[in-house]
């Protein structure tokens, strides 16, 4: 059972645009979420994280909107470049409980469209 | 700083052979991750070592996949006998601190096993 969904595989967007990239999470016992950016043949490198004592998180072009009663983030980038061609994965866990696993969901593919 | 390395970057073997793969952390890094995607699938955890110890291997899918870390330094992860459904990409992450805290991936071993 996915606890961790991102449910659009794939989007494209034009250059220049904003870039929303939606997750939804089932366990209400996560307390931090992270977002990783990954290019082909390399391995996925942190972009942003946010706590669950917020509601936003900002870094640059980058991001992350936490609704905690629906279970859902989201990670925008605006304006969208392109560069930031690339999947992205949703994750999540209990940072409280310092043994816990980091949930990964299965990734959206970003297309910057010219 | 020199990151996650993984070796070997592909390997193509035949069902019923071994492969190692390796994976050296980032120097100083306690907490090494072995994580697999399947095409299209989530970033699937596999097991967590604290330096040499192996603190949680509950995604290990079975008794064929025997992952190690002499001296707390660099990690093993073999498969032996390999099964076709044992494709994918195998990932090694490293982290200062335990837990959901941000990781730092290498680029990961491509295992087709045909």
């Amino acid at each position: 059972d996915q606890q961790v969904k991102q449910n659009s595989p794939s989007l494209s967007v034009q250059e220049g645009r904003i870039s929303i990239l939606n997750c939804d999470y089932t366990n209400s016992m996560f307390d931090y979420f992270l977002w990783y950016k990954k290019y082909p043949a390399e391995g996925p490198t942190f972009l942003i994280s946010i706590s669950s004592i917020k509601d936003k998180n900002e870094d640059g072009r980058f991001t992350v909107f936490l609704n905690k009663s629906a279970k859902h983030l989201s990670l925008h980038i605006v304006p969208s470049q392109p560069g930031d061609s690339a999947v992205y994965f949703c994750a999540a866990g209990r940072r409280k409980n310092r043994d816990d696993k980091i949930i990964f969901g299965k990734g959206t593919r970003l297309h910057i469209l010219p | 700083e020199a990151g996650v390395t993984q070796f070997p970057s592909h390997s193509v073997i035949e069902k019923g052979q071994t492969v190692t793969l390796r994976c050296d952390p980032i120097s100083g890094h306690d907490n090494l991750y072995w994580y697999r995607r399947v095409m299209g699938k989530e970033i699937k955890f596999l097991l967590h070592f604290v330096k040499e110890s192996k603190q949680d291997e509950s995604g290990m899918p079975n008794n064929r996949f025997l992952a190690e870390r002499t001296g707390g330094t660099y990690s093993t992860l073999k498969v032996q006998p390999a099964e076709l459904e044992d494709s994918g990409v195998y990932f090694c992450a490293s982290s200062q601190l335990p837990g959901v805290y941000e990781q730092y991936f290498g680029p990961g071993t491509r295992l087709t096993v045909t």
